[in-house]
């Protein structure tokens, strides 16, 4: 089972900031906390991925809680592009093998 | 430097026959990752390779399914005696590191097969 829990779906006007949360209340403290997309049916995107600081990259932000119980994922100015099913993944740590587990993700719809 | 390649892109079978798909890696990476993803449902996780040796396969299924990746080549997958509940997109993705803490990995396009 995923380790994530993210809300069904999120609808975000072009231009604006895209917000996506996610919980990860059992994450341990090795664990990475992941982020991609799927758009369409391609195949799925790394977007970033971080620790326990915040990280951007030229696709987006991702902004860590102090506990690292939650983050979110900002896309800083959404284009009808950034249409896709986002996931939030917690993986790393010992023992793992690096294994994705997908939940059922964020579908996030882009409007004029 | 070029991504994750697959194919082919598509493929259809009739129930019954077998089914090869091929994933050849980024260049310098040497860690595989297979992934099923059925319609209308999620990504699922089915195996893990490096080069010639299987690290986790916790995801396959018992019968008729199998994967290599050997020294030299692509890695494959194959499905044997294929059934219509095969029918899904199969992607691959590959890391440098592999199960290391911060790996990333990178996805193919996916092979789409249909069993008739």
């Amino acid at each position: 089972d995923a380790k994530t829990t993210q809300p069904p779906s999120m609808d975000c006007a072009e231009g604006r900031a895209a917000n996506l949360p996610c919980n990860h209340s059992t994450i341990s403290g090795n664990e990475y906390v992941y982020w991609y997309r799927q758009i369409h049916s391609q195949g799925p995107q790394y977007i970033i991925h971080g620790l326990k600081n915040n990280e951007t990259n030229e696709m987006a932000s991702l902004i860590i809680t102090e506990d690292r119980k939650s983050s979110t994922l900002i896309l800083p100015h959404a284009t009808l592009r950034d249409t896709a099913v986002y996931y939030c993944i917690v993986s790393g740590g010992s023992g793992n093998t690096g294994k994705l587990i997908f939940g059922q993700g964020t579908t996030l719809q882009v409007k004029p | 430097n070029a991504g994750v390649m697959q194919n082919p892109r598509h493929l259809v079978r009739r129930r019954g026959q077998e089914a090869r798909l091929r994933c050849s890696p980024m260049k310098g990476h040497s860690h595989v990752y297979w992934y099923r993803q059925l319609p209308e449902e999620g990504l699922k996780f089915m195996v893990y390779l490096q080069k010639e040796n299987i690290i986790d396969e916790s995801g396959m299924p018992k019968e008729r399914f199998s994967a290599e990746f050997p020294k030299e080549g692509p890695s494959i997958l194959r499905i044997q005696q294929v059934v219509r509940g095969d029918s899904a997109a199969y992607f691959c993705a590959s890391s440098p590191y592999g199960g290391r803490i911060s790996d990333t990995q990178y996805f193919g396009p996916g092979t789409r097969l249909t069993v008739l």
